[in-house]
């Protein structure tokens, strides 16, 4: 699996769109980057994840790079209740992986009120 | 979404004891499921893979005869930590990933060893 870069914390005030960014300037044609986050003492949460299109779900945007050297995950209104680690994975979807995700140190955000 | 649990979800324990965690998956099949480890401040660390009827895969380092690994069933597996100590003491998460590929957290395992 491709490896990730991200910064190691960030903060948002409540109400304002977060953006987290990952860099992963290794990644193969056929990897999809994944994101997930874990709210304190609790198992890790999955968000999103694209091949190279930008995606929109009910929690979050993915923004993807042209190169796909790099991405932005986007909290559009964030809560007191997003603050969590968030972590940028990069692999090989479906079921044609029968590896486990490896997490790196992943995004601490914390959002302010 | 897919929904996976784990029993119980904190554990004290004495020194020497040994500790069972179970995970399910509660509606879906898992072919396979994974053992996490995550100490304080620290990401999760793989532990092992586990494939229903089969023996698990250990990461480097981890010691297949103290984490005892069974996946009897396509929606259990069970992690038993025998003679635990208290450096054993963790955050223990199971992921099961379904025949879609995608795998889904269990909510985790607090374990203190005393």
């Amino acid at each position: 699996d491709a490896k990730t870069t991200q910064p190691p914390s960030m903060d948002c005030a409540e109400g304002r769109a977060a953006n987290l960014p990952c860099n992963h300037s290794t990644i193969s044609g056929n990897e999809y980057v994944y994101w997930y986050r874990q709210i304190h003492s609790q198992g890790p949460q999955y968000i999103i994840h694209g091949l190279k299109n930008n995606e929109t779900n009910e929690m979050a945007s993915l923004i993807i790079t042209e190169d796909r050297k790099s991405s932005t995950l986007i909290l559009p209104h964030a809560t007191l209740r997003d603050t969590a680690v968030y972590y940028c994975i990069v692999r090989v979807a479906g079921g044609n992986s029968g590896y486990a995700l490896n997490f790196g140190k992943g995004t601490s955000l914390l959002v302010t009120p | 979404g897919a929904v996976v649990s784990q029993h119980p979800s904190r554990v004290i324990c004495k020194s020497g004891t040994s500790v069972k965690i179970e995970c399910r998956s509660l509606d879906f099949q898992a072919t396979t499921m994974f053992w996490y480890r995550q100490f304080p401040k620290k990401s999760l660390m793989l532990m092992a893979t586990s494939n229903e009827g089969s023996k698990a895969t250990y990461e480097q380092g981890v010691e297949k005869d103290k984490f005892l690994i069974n996946h009897a069933s396509l929606t259990l597996s069970t992690l038993t930590v025998t003679s635990a100590h208290p450096e054993d003491s963790s955050f223990y998460i199971c992921s099961a990933k379904g025949l879609s590929g995608e795998q889904f957290f269990g909510p985790g395992t607090r374990l203190t060893v005393l």
